[in-house]
């Protein structure tokens, strides 16, 4: 399994609070990302990150932010909470394909279920 | 965004039969790769089986199929000999500039 781990695995907030979730890659890898889940829209992407401190706006970027100070951890931060980003987070890395292919796998983290009441 | 269609919202599938999910993408781009993820009730993203645009064979992956027609823009799944452990959520997800859009999913179901 990749070593990816995310911080908190569960949050409960309220809204007009800022909130951090950390993702922590022990592989090494390049590409970091920020995805959320919701019912009936599969996996849509934040942030994203091609190197320290190289990042990029995804499809639902608004109301995030995001920093990428070392290879390994990739901060996603909710300025100010609204219940409308109530969701599922996964944090997820990638490595530049070797040889053949423009692309390899993405690895998931666990995780991060966020309530904001 | 690119879009990926995933027509079917939920599946059952009788233990030991194969099951086929549908997955349809839109891109002008001719360099692309095009991905299927499981998500079991646990919550974890596995990475089932992976097709580049340029690859001319079907992708396979033990039970895993790829059917890829590339003029049709259709990547569907094909899982033979449907295990309970196989009730999950799949996802279709294309990769474009090292990035992922994700269908919306199907949720296949074993019966036994």
């Amino acid at each position: 399994d990749a070593g990816i781990t995310q911080s908190p695995r569960h949050k409960v907030t309220e809204t007009g609070t800022p909130v951090t979730l950390r993702c922590h890659q022990t592989e090494n890898h390049r590409y970091m990302y920020w995805y959320r889940q919701d019912p009936g829209h599969g996996l849509r992407l934040i942030h994203y990150s091609y190197g320290v401190k190289d990042t990029d706006k995804g499809e639902v970027s608004d109301g995030y932010s995001v920093s990428r100070s070392k290879t390994e951890d990739f901060l996603l931060t909710l300025e100010s909470a609204t219940s409308s980003q109530t969701s599922v987070y996964f944090c997820a890395i990638s490595e530049r394909a070797e040889g053949g292919g423009p692309y390899n796998e993405q690895f998931f983290g666990p995780g991060t279920r966020l309530t904001v009441l | 965004a690119q879009k990926i269609t995933q027509t079917q919202p939920g599946m059952f599938v009788q233990e030991k039969e194969a099951v086929t999910l549908d997955c349809t993408y839109d891109t002008s781009d001719p360099s692309y790769g095009l991905f299927w993820y499981k998500q079991p009730s646990s919550g974890e993203m596995i990475f089932l089986i992976y097709q580049g645009s340029y690859d001319q064979q079907n992708a396979t992956e033990g039970r895993y199929s790829l059917n890829f027609q590339k003029a049709r823009k259709s990547a569907n799944l094909v899982i033979s000999a449907s295990q309970l452990g196989d009730s999950a959520m799949y996802f279709c997800a294309m990769g474009y500039d090292y990035k992922l859009s994700f269908g919306a999913g199907t949720t296949v179901t074993v019966r036994a």
